[in-house]
C-alpha cells in the first residue's frame, strides 16, 4: 500500500515532442505529489509538485495532471528539449513525518 | 550558497570493514535524511531525522547506523553487516513542515573492493 509505480521505465522522444509519465499509488493518505529530475552523478532536483486538491498544475513546459478518483498523476513535458534528458523520479508524501515514496524511476532521451 | 554536501564523492570498502559518508547542511533544515538508489529501484529510504538528537529507521536501515549531534551534520555508517553495500547514497533535508520539499546532496557512490 505503500508503494508508487512509475511507468514507462525508459522513453524516447524527439525533439519538439511531448513526454508523458505516469504514476499511481494506492495509499490514500498520501497528499503531497512531487516530481524530481536527476542528472547523471547528481542528486535529484525539485522539479514541480501537486497536491490532490488541484487537478493540473503547471511551471513553464512542465505541467502535472492529478486524477485522485484514480489515484494516478503524471508529468507532461511540452516541447521536450535534448536538455531535458534525464531521470524522473515520482514521489508521494504521507502521514509520517517528512518521509517520501519514490517511484521507480523513468529515464528520458530526447533526440535532436 | 546554501546547500547539502555530501563527502566523499566516491568511497570504496574492503570486506568487513565500516565507512562513515558525510552530510552536512547550511540550509538551517530541521530534518534529514538518507536514501540509497539503486538501478531501476528509485530511492529507498534507510534513515531519518527531525530534529537534532533523535532518528528514526526508514524501510532499509539494517546494516546502517547514523547520529545525529549537530542541526547540521547527519552522518551515515555502513556498516559490516550490510551484506550489499554497493549502491549511490543520496542525503537530503527540508525544512521539517509537512509538504515542505526535501533537497538533496549530489551523493556518494560506494562500492566493494
Amino acid at each position: 500500500q505503500q508503494q508508487v509505480k512509475q511507468s514507462p521505465q525508459s522513453l524516447i522522444v524527439q525533439k519538439g515532442g511531448i513526454s508523458i509519465i505516469n504514476c499511481a499509488y494506492e495509499n490514500t493518505a498520501f497528499d503531497y505529489f512531487p516530481w524530481y529530475q536527476q542528472f547523471p552523478g547528481k542528486g535529484p532536483a525539485l522539479l514541480i509538485a501537486i497536491r490532490p486538491d488541484v487537478s493540473e498544475k503547471k511551471e513553464g513546459r512542465f505541467t502535472i495532471s492529478f486524477n485522485k478518483s484514480a489515484k494516478q498523476f503524471s508529468l507532461h513535458i511540452m516541447d521536450s528539449q535534448p536538455g531535458d534528458s534525464a531521470t524522473y523520479f515520482c514521489a508521494a508524501r504521507g502521514t509520517s513525518y517528512g518521509k517520501l515514496t519514490f517511484g521507480q524511476g523513468t529515464i528520458l532521451t530526447v533526440h535532436p | 550558497d546554501g546547500g547539502i554536501t555530501q563527502s566523499p564523492k566516491y568511497l570504496f570498502r574492503k570486506e568487513g570493514q565500516n565507512v562513515t559518508l558525510s552530510c552536512e547542511q547550511n540550509l538551517n533544515h530541521d530534518a534529514m535524511y538518507w536514501y540509497r538508489q539503486d538501478p531501476g529501484q528509485g530511492l529507498r529510504l534507510i534513515y531519518y531525522s527531525q530534529i537534532v538528537n533523535d532518528f528514526q529507521k526508514g524501510d532499509i536501515a539494517e546494516g546502517y547506523s547514523v547520529s545525529r549531534e549537530k542541526k547540521e551534520s547527519f552522518p551515515l555508517t555502513v556498516t559490516s553487516a550490510q551484506k550489499n553495500p554497493t549502491a549511490f547514497y543520496l542525503c537530503a533535508s527540508s525544512m521539517g513542515q509537512k509538504n515542505q520539499p526535501q533537497h538533496f546532496g549530489d551523493g556518494t557512490r560506494l562500492s566493494i573492493l
